[in-house]
């Protein structure tokens, strides 16, 4: 299957601050990428869908301008969580779809751990 | 999308089959039946994926009823590393449709 990294693996940061998640497709192009959320012992939560070249479609109740989403080119997608606080502690993954030959085949990321202190 | 109903958890032994059932009542004509498998802070990973009947493939079978209201997905001779969540979704064929993740099943193989 298609590769795809996240960057970092986890990160730990201060109340307030901004942090920043790469999300790469490794050996294909991916014209769409989907970013999650799971906190502990949950299922993953879908908060946007990112498009190559257009604005992202985030689900509802999630904020917009406090998850920031880039997706400037067909193998890199970012997530800019700003003014970070403990709340948003949780474990973010990323997906791309377009290289599967099965319906809606998505290939996941490895995840982000994000702990905001 | 359908909604998929599946256990909460299941436990198992090494080396036994374990079968994991999922209830979908309401899908559709053109619904495709898809298992995820996740393991602990990581990311889910496809295993599976069938529209009707039987699939199988290196890692596990899909057993899909005529009326497709249900599915199981079946891991022969389950090893330690088996040990994960399980989630069943149900995908409109066809289209770059968002994943809706249902809350899966635990399972947990013992030696």
């Amino acid at each position: 299957g298609a590769v795809v990294s996240q960057h970092p693996s986890w990160v730990i940061c201060k109340s307030g601050t901004s942090v920043k998640i790469e999300c790469r497709s490794l050996d294909f192009q991916a014209t769409t990428m989907f970013w999650y959320r799971q906190f502990p012992k949950q299922s993953l939560m879908l908060m946007a869908t990112s498009n190559e070249g257009s604005k992202a479609t985030y689900e509802q109740g999630v904020e917009k301008d406090k998850f920031l989403i880039n997706h400037a080119s067909l193998t890199l997608s970012t997530l800019t969580v700003t003014s970070a606080h403990p709340e948003d502690s949780s474990f973010y993954i990323c997906s791309c779809y377009g290289a599967g030959g099965f319906y809606n085949e998505q290939f996941f990321g490895p995840g982000t751990r994000l702990t905001v202190l | 999308l359908a909604k998929t109903t599946q256990p909460i958890s299941m436990d198992s032994y090494e080396g036994q089959e374990v079968n994991i059932t999922c209830s979908h009542n309401n899908i559709a004509t053109n619904d495709y039946i898809t298992w995820y498998q996740q393991f602990p802070s990581q990311g889910p990973r496809f295993i599976i994926q069938g529209y009707k009947t039987k699939v199988t493939n290196e890692v596990a079978s899909l057993f899909i009823p005529a009326d497709r209201k249900s599915s199981t997905l079946s891991l022969p001779r389950v090893s330690l590393s088996d040990t994960a969540v399980y989630y069943c979704l149900v995908l409109y064929g066809g289209s770059q449709g968002n994943l809706i993740f249902g809350k899966g099943t635990k399972l947990s193989v013992k030696p």
